[in-house]
């Protein structure tokens, strides 16, 4: 089945610990996206990519990097540097069209990040 | 960046009773989609509604983008208990760009 696969499920970070979130697709799309979910805000930007080997900061970038090595693959790190990193952490994917109309997003099922 | 106000926050409603969540923008969107996020899930896209005055419905689900494209909506006619969840509209961020901006959604619990 094609879809989006992240892992772990659920994540625990010790203080002054990088973690890192996995994040895959098989949809062949060629853009990929992190979300932070915290109650009540929504969704929020935190990077995002088009191409292989570039990506660009959303709103909330700081504390956070990403790579985009593989057309399938987009991983986050977070690092030590982010102070508040408990939250959902949702991965999506989708084509890039012109045009008015936008490509719609596939989500993987998500991370729950804690700190410990 | 392109921000799009979403309300209610939260909206009980008894099973049966009708709901509206309102999407509204201070500019012109170019489009807008619509998801639907269940209880510990993840967002599944719905809609995406692109023309001035557009209006698509899905069975008991109906989508309204507004004539100058600065806002949309969602009415659920005879909400069901398999209707909880959260509702997100999403527009593009402002300046040509294709990256969905999400509003912070409408919780919707119907009680049985």
């Amino acid at each position: 089945d094609g879809g989006i696969t992240q892992s772990p499920k659920y994540l625990f970070r010790k203080e002054g610990q990088n973690v890192t979130l996995s994040c895959e697709q098989n949809l062949n799309h060629d853009a990929m996206y992190w979300y932070r979910q915290d109650p009540g805000q929504g969704l929020r930007l935190i990077y995002y990519s088009q191409i292989v080997n570039d990506f660009q900061k959303g709103d909330i970038a700081e504390g956070y990097s990403v790579s985009r090595e593989k057309k399938e693959s987009f991983p986050l790190t977070v690092t030590s540097a982010q102070k508040n990193p408990t939250a959902f952490y949702l991965c999506a994917s989708s084509k890039i069209t012109g045009g008015p109309s936008n490509e719609k997003l596939f989500f993987g099922s998500g991370t729950q990040l804690s700190v410990l | 960046g392109q921000q799009v106000m979403q309300i209610p926050q939260y909206q009980h409603v008894q099973e049966g009773e009708d709901f509206t969540t309102y999407c509204n923008s201070s500019t012109t969107l170019s489009n807008i989609q619509w998801y639907k996020q269940r209880p510990g899930g993840h967002p599944v896209f719905l809609i995406q509604l692109v023309k001035s005055g557009e209006v698509k419905k899905q069975k008991r689900l109906t989508f309204q983008f507004g004539e100058a494209k600065k806002n949309s909506s969602l009415h659920i006619t005879a909400t069901q208990t398999t209707d909880v969840g959260t509702y997100f509209c999403a527009a593009p961020a402002s300046g040509g760009s294709y990256i969905p901006t999400f509003g912070r959604g409408t919780s919707l619990i119907v009680h049985p």
